[in-house]
């Protein structure tokens, strides 16, 4: 079946300092790929998806690009703030999930220190 | 502002209570979800809804009776729950058809707490 595995966290940071999470996937034929965002006491809220390989999705100065060959849709942005202190969940959909489905990773807790 | 809206946002009620959860979505998706969500882990699913069908019943256990009145809403029936059904519960909706790989939208959730 399909799966989601990202980095354990939690993941502490200064303000300003470079993100990475890292997201490997195992799936058939070809999934789309997602990243949600999950601030404190409110729900999940996409921050950026890719459809198909290569695809590079980008929100808020997140990007994530989708690597067929590596199986990886790695989340990274250049210069974290407080504000991005929050859940983060690596997930797909379709490749050959029951329809419907996503599957998600175990997510990542960023916390961002001034 | 989310565009799939959840009421109550905080539910209290003892094991024997009847209460209802709430979903709605006006994006004209016809795919409609609840998932169930324990503190910092992934959101489990419970139900899925397409066409206002019940599609996939993730062996949730009676207690919990889900309804699709129609494409913009989507119910959640609580009855006898147990204090382990204390989590946030979440609604998402998504489209249907050729874009079924789109992403689903996620509402912020009813935190629900069993007495």
């Amino acid at each position: 079946g399909n799966s989601v595995t990202q980095m354990e966290g939690p993941v502490t940071l200064s303000e300003e300092a470079f993100l990475t999470i890292n997201c490997t996937y195992t799936a058939t034929g070809y999934p789309s790929l997602f990243w949600y965002v999950q601030y404190p006491g409110e729900g999940l809220q996409l921050l950026l998806k890719a459809t198909k390989a290569d695809d590079k999705g980008s929100n808020k100065g997140f990007e994530a690009t989708y690597r067929k060959e590596t199986t990886s849709f790695h989340l990274e942005k250049g210069s974290v703030q407080v504000s991005d202190s929050a859940v983060y969940f690596c997930a797909l959909s379709g490749g050959g999930t029951s329809y419907g489905k996503l599957t998600f990773g175990q997510g990542t807790i960023l916390t961002v220190h001034p | 502002d989310t565009e799939v809206t959840q009421t109550p946002k905080h539910l209290v009620m003892g094991m024997t209570n009847k209460k209802s959860l709430k979903c709605e979505q006006h994006m004209g998706h016809r795919a409609m979800y609840w998932y169930k969500q324990k503190a910092k882990k992934p959101p489990e699913l419970m139900f899925v809804y397409s066409y206002e069908k019940l599609s996939i019943n993730e062996s949730v256990p009676s207690r919990f009776s889900p309804e699709c009145p129609n494409s913009s809403l989507l119910n959640l029936h609580l009855h006898a729950l147990q204090p382990e059904d204390s989590a946030l519960y979440l609604c998402a909706s998504s489209p249907l058809g050729r874009d079924s790989n789109q992403p689903q939208h996620f509402g912020d959730g009813t935190r629900l707490s069993i007495l």
